[in-house]
């Protein structure tokens, strides 16, 4: 079955320091990975994406993440995070031919000063 | 560059009333999903529109939920005869191109959020 898992329901770091957001996925076909930002009471920013090729993506806000087939994962990272960066972080996976998105159930980041 | 736009933004209804979610898409996109946002739950795909057409209804439950896209105006959710169950945040999104994630992905609005009492 299609899924995807995000392991932590709610992170906190300190501004400042790095970060890494984790998502597993379980896709028959070849994945299309996306990470998706929603702050509160909005809707969903695409932050980045993962279709092929370089398995390092960069993406907006200073966001990256990096895909790897043998763990079946797609983490999300940034060096330095900002107080401005607290927000709910939403993994998906995508590829079917209709570009439905399974939704991991969130991770929760909240920035300390 | 109005993006994707839903109304109302809060919506109260009691038990048995019905519930009408509207979603104007992005300028020149013909393709719209509806999703549900349960309380500490990731979004779940409901429904997939093109103008006049359901494409996929798989994550639509088979009673009480219907959508549509007319040739004019906004696609519309409805919900008759709420319950409670039905509270959740209703997100709409829209792409310009057929269902293709890699070249079209797909941009939200800021949703509904259906409180039933």
């Amino acid at each position: 079955a299609q899924s995807v898992t995000q392991p932590d329901i709610h992170i906190t770091v300190s501004e400042g320091a790095s970060l890494e957001l984790r998502c597993n996925y379980s896709y028959g076909a070849t994945p299309y990975l996306f990470w998706y930002v929603q702050s509160p009471g909005q809707g969903l920013q695409l932050l980045l994406k993962y279709f092929s090729g370089d398995t390092l993506v960069q993406g907006i806000k200073g966001f990256e993440a990096e895909f790897k087939r043998s763990q079946s994962s797609f983490n999300l990272r940034k060096p330095s995070v900002h107080w401005s960066d607290a927000a709910e972080y939403f993994c998906a996976v995508g590829g079917g031919s209709q570009g439905n998105l399974i939704f991991g159930k969130g991770t929760k980041l909240s920035v300390k000063p | 560059n109005a993006g994707v736009m839903q109304n109302p933004r809060h919506l109260v209804r009691r038990r048995g009333q019905e519930a009408r979610l509207r979603c104007s898409p992005m300028k020149g996109h013909s393709h719209v999903y509806w999703y549900r946002q349960l309380p500490e739950e990731g979004l779940k795909f409901m429904v997939y529109l093109q103008k006049e057409n359901i494409i996929d209804e798989s994550g639509m439950p088979k009673e009480r939920f219907s959508a549509e896209f007319p040739k004019e105006g906004p696609s519309i959710l409805r919900i008759q005869q709420v319950v409670r169950g039905d509270s959740a945040a209703y997100f709409c999104a829209s792409s310009p191109r057929a269902g293709d994630s890699v070249n079209s992905p797909l941009h939200f609005g800021n949703g509904t959020r259906l409180t039933v009492t």
